[in-house]
């Protein structure tokens, strides 16, 4: 089973700053994902990257396979990004994900 | 289509009461999941149904019982369901091989009585 380790566990930030958000796993793998989830709401799949970086507007993610680390990043943040973010890694052989523990992040206008 | 869609949205049920959690995708995933997600925890796998058939059941109560009828279409069966069960339950679904196209339904929410 993949061990997933997520940093920071609690984030709050002023509107406006640079977010980083950490993430570790145990074994190697083919994918990551980043999920989004507001309180009290559903999950929304924010990014799947495999290798390199992926940028969907002020959300980047990057993952570096060799260290086996992701960082999720947001830029200009907005009170309307506090979320529990969540990243996800497969499990080998099968099609389970071991999830981080999330990160909960408040963005403070 | 790029959705996964659940239905209902909230669910308050007794414990004696039998209800059905539906769950619809049109994207060609053949994989489909249930999960139970609890307040502050990350999503607990429940079922996973692979190509329609059930690959992956983590042990869960008999009083959840899982239906995929087609590929499209999931089901969650539930009967005689405890407090403790109460809680946001997730379907997702995305392609068979390493988890491509991995989406999430937005879930149900279940409270049991």
């Amino acid at each position: 089973k993949n061990e997933v380790e997520q940093s920071p566990q609690n984030l709050t930030a002023q509107e406006g700053e640079f977010i980083t958000i950490n993430c570790s796993y145990s074994v190697g793998i083919s994918a990551l994902h980043w999920l989004q989830q507001h309180p009290g709401g559903g999950i929304v799949s924010l990014f799947m990257l495999s290798s390199g970086k992926k940028k969907h507007g002020r959300l980047i993610a990057t993952i570096n396979i060799q260290e086996k680390h992701s960082s999720l990043h947001i830029t200009a943040s907005h009170p309307r990004d506090s979320a529990v973010y969540i990243c996800a890694a497969p499990n080998f052989g099968n099609e389970k994900l071991t999830f981080g523990t999330g990160t909960r992040l408040t963005i403070i206008p | 289509d790029t959705e996964v869609t659940q239905t209902p949205k909230h669910l308050v049920m007794g414990m004696t009461n039998k209800k059905s959690l539906k769950c619809e995708q049109h994207m060609g995933h053949r994989a489909m999941y249930w999960y139970k997600q609890k307040a502050k925890k990350p999503p607990e796998l429940m079922f996973v149904y692979s190509y329609e058939k059930l690959s992956i059941n983590e042990s869960v109560p008999s009083r959840f019982s899982p239906e995929c009828p087609n590929s499209s279409l999931l089901n969650l069966h539930l009967h005689a369901l405890q407090p403790e069960d109460s809680a946001l339950y997730l379907c997702a679904s995305s392609q068979v091989r390493q988890n491509y196209g991995y989406t999430f339904g937005s879930g149900t929410r279940l409270t049991v009585v």
